[in-house]
């Protein structure tokens, strides 16, 4: 089973600046099939980005991914005040499916 | 607009069947892979299982022997069973919808809150 391990647990930024979240994984994520989803309190979680880098529907430009393999990253270039919130990875390419821990990104 | 809306029982006994309801609306159960994810208080995202509707399924071996996903395609509905439950059981469930085979998850339902209690 592929772990998937995030880093850093919580990130303190303002509005306007750049935020990174990392996303690990134990073993090799098969054809980057690698997912991102923003998670707000109470809403069901929504897709950000699949494919390691392929914004989903509907999703602005300032969120991009990167990586391959074992590492992969979710940048937002300038952070809204609607960003602020977890962010989960996901991979897909071996079962069991398997989300990290999460990464909380609030407001300093 | 494709939607999902999850149904179910709020409260279940220990050691019960847990079943929950999820309809699909603006979309074809057909064509698609059906996923159930849950979220215990205050924790991450745990993925329990998909099934397609010709009854091939994918199950989180961690919840393998007690869980049981299935398709209605004449009610365009999918039913999640986890049985003999206990308090680590509780959690809000959600219903997400997937592209067969290697998808990520794009659609998914407002979630609801099942908890394990006598």
């Amino acid at each position: 089973e592929i772990v998937l391990t995030q880093s850093p647990g919580t990130l303190s930024l303002s509005p306007g600046e750049r935020a990174t979240l990392s996303c690990r994984a134990s073993q090799s994520v098969s054809s980057s099939y690698l997912a991102w989803y923003q998670q707000k309190p109470g809403q069901a979680p929504r897709l950000l980005i699949y494919g390691a880098s392929s914004r989903a529907a509907g999703i602005p430009d300032r969120f991009s991914g990167s990586g391959s393999g074992t590492d992969f990253t979710l940048t937002i270039s300038r952070l809204e005040p609607e960003d602020f919130a977890v962010y989960y990875c996901q991979q897909y390419g071996s079962s069991p499916w398997a989300f990290g821990q999460g990464t909380k990104v609030e407001i300093k | 607009q494709v939607q999902l809306q999850e149904s179910g029982p709020g409260l279940v006994k220990p050691s019960e069947t847990l079943s929950l309801t999820c309809t699909v609306s603006g979309a074809s159960i057909s064509r698609y892979c059906w996923n159930c994810i849950r979220q215990p208080p205050g924790k991450g995202l745990e993925w329990i299982g998909y099934s397609y509707y010709n009854g091939s399924t994918n199950y989180n071996p961690s919840l393998k022997s007690r869980v049981t996903i299935s398709v209605d395609t004449s009610k365009n509905q999918f039913s999640l069973k986890l049985n003999s439950v206990t308090a680590a059981d509780t959690a809000v469930y959600y219903c997400a919808r997937s592209i067969p085979w290697f998808g990520s998850m794009d659609v998914w339902g407002q979630g609801t809150t099942v908890t394990v209690s006598s």
